[in-house]
């Protein structure tokens, strides 16, 4: 089965760092590009990041300079550290597959995780 | 403000057809793919049409996607209550060394 597990989620002090993991399986880990997307409770669905399969790296500018994107093919695996967390940053964080295997051919997302909460409050 | 303008709530009664609209600029919908996602309450996002128009497996052909120009639509045939949901445009935008954006995302209520 294919499948995204997100893990590490959890409560954080603003200025905090955290490190948000997604397991892959049933697929080719190394062939997708892979994105992180996130959505505050109520709100619309905000993308955070993307890598493709060559390793190129793409962020919002809300995001730029405090999170990095990672991927470890041989653990089929994609990370977010994300450093001097704000408030704003409280959200479910979910990756996702996308189809291209690169971000900037317009990949459409076509698994999810399920997410997992990050709450940034003191 | 998000980049992509969708309407945020449409309502249509069931067996009917509504469309949801997106518009965008040249540097996202006008020159890339827009892609549509449906997010059920309390689920995840799930794919609905890529690449302007195109069903993956397993979605109704009951949906639809259309584009022209800076703008796309996401047209739904016979209504079902099953399809009350969020829907999102997205597309790759090629302005501040490129970026995803999502539209603000549009509340259907099957009357």
């Amino acid at each position: 089965e294919v499948q995204l597990v997100e893990s590490g989620g959890g409560l954080v002090q603003p200025g905090g760092s955290l490190r948000l993991s997604c397991a892959a399986s049933g697929f080719t880990f190394s062939s997708y590009d892979m994105h992180w997307v996130r959505q505050a409770t109520g709100k619309g669905l905000e993308w955070v990041s993307a890598i493709g399969t060559a390793g190129d790296t793409y962020y919002p500018g809300s995001v730029k300079g405090r999170f990095t994107i990672s991927r470890e093919n041989a653990k089929n695996s994609l990370y977010l550290q994300m450093n001097s967390l704000r408030a704003g940053d409280t959200a479910v964080y979910y990756c996702a597959r996308g189809l291209g295997g690169s971000p900037s051919s317009g990949s459409a997302f076509d698994i999810w995780g399920q997410g997992t909460m990050v709450t940034v409050s003191s | 403000q998000s980049v992509l303008t969708q309407p945020p709530s449409v309502s249509e009664a069931p067996r009917q057809r509504v469309t949801i609209s997106c518009s965008g600029s040249s540097s996202n919908i006008g020159n890339n793919a827009v892609n549509w996602y449906q997010q059920l309450p309390g689920k995840a996002p799930k794919l609905l049409i890529y690449y302007d128009d195109l069903l993956p497996s397993g979605v109704s052909d009951r949906f639809s996607g259309s584009k022209s120009g800076t703008s796309a639509s996401l047209a739904i045939s016979g209504l079902q209550s099953e399809d009350e949901a969020d829907y999102y445009c997205a597309a790759w935008d090629d302005s501040l060394n490129g970026r995803v954006v999502f539209g603000g995302g549009t509340k259907l209520t099957v009357l």
